[in-house]
């Protein structure tokens, strides 16, 4: 089955300053790369996805790339805020399959 | 959209009791998954099921945990009999019929068990 690979575990960044989140998958045949931020004490809620005929997506501060041909993934926040501090995670579906594979999380700190 | 609905919110239990945690997906949605969150082993996909019929159980610890969905807005993870290990948050996620399956979380179950 899949595995997800998430680097790194905890990230502190001094705020306005950006922060990126790299994930790993094994299984080529996976096409669909979500992410999800959950706060403290939260759901974890969808903030971005990319599909894999798309390289780069972007949605204000953040934006995703893939890299399919490494079978790497990444998140990037910009003129990161306090706001932007929670856990984050990355996650993999295979084509056709609802299941997602999951990463470890990133626990990302914002330093006022 | 109401959104998925999860109840209890929180439950404490003695161990040895049954445990039953419950979940209305977002109406329209064919696919529900069972989530377990401990600081310990991440967020760990349980079973899930799409039209009511579960697909992969394989992330269920063992006997004691036990899931159904007898129709298309309702479903109930039971635990049987509870150990104090099972104390987590229990996220119940659905997701629409078309793909790519995006999965909406429920505000989830904090199970305490003493």
């Amino acid at each position: 089955g899949e595995n997800v690979e998430q680097h790194p575990s905890t990230l502190s960044v001094q705020e306005g300053d950006s922060a990126v989140i790299k994930c790993t998958y094994s299984d080529s045949a996976s096409n669909y790369f979500p992410w999800y931020k959950q706060e403290l004490g939260k759901r974890p809620q969808l903030i971005i996805d990319i599909r894999s005929n798309v390289g780069e997506k972007k949605d204000q501060r953040i934006a995703v790339t893939l890299n399919k041909t490494a079978k790497h993934f990444s998140l990037h926040i910009t003129e990161t805020q306090p706001e932007d501090s929670a856990v984050y995670f990355c996650a993999a579906s295979i084509g056709g399959n609802e299941k997602l594979t999951f990463g470890t999380g990133t626990r990302l700190t914002i330093i006022p | 959209d109401a959104g998925v609905i999860q109840s209890p919110r929180h439950e404490v239990t003695e161990m040895g009791q049954e445990v039953t945690l419950r979940c209305k997906p977002i109406s329209g949605h064919n696919s529900l998954f069972w989530y377990r969150q401990t600081m310990m082993r991440g967020l760990e996909l349980l079973i899930y099921f799409n039209n009511n019929v579960p697909i992969d159980d394989s992330g269920m610890p063992e006997d004691r945990f036990s899931a159904k969905m007898p129709n298309a807005s309702f479903s109930t993870l039971k635990i049987q009999p509870s150990e104090p290990r099972d104390s987590a948050v229990y996220f119940c996620a659905s997701s629409p019929v078309q793909g790519p399956y995006e999965q909406y979380f429920g505000p989830g179950t904090r199970l305490t068990v003493t």
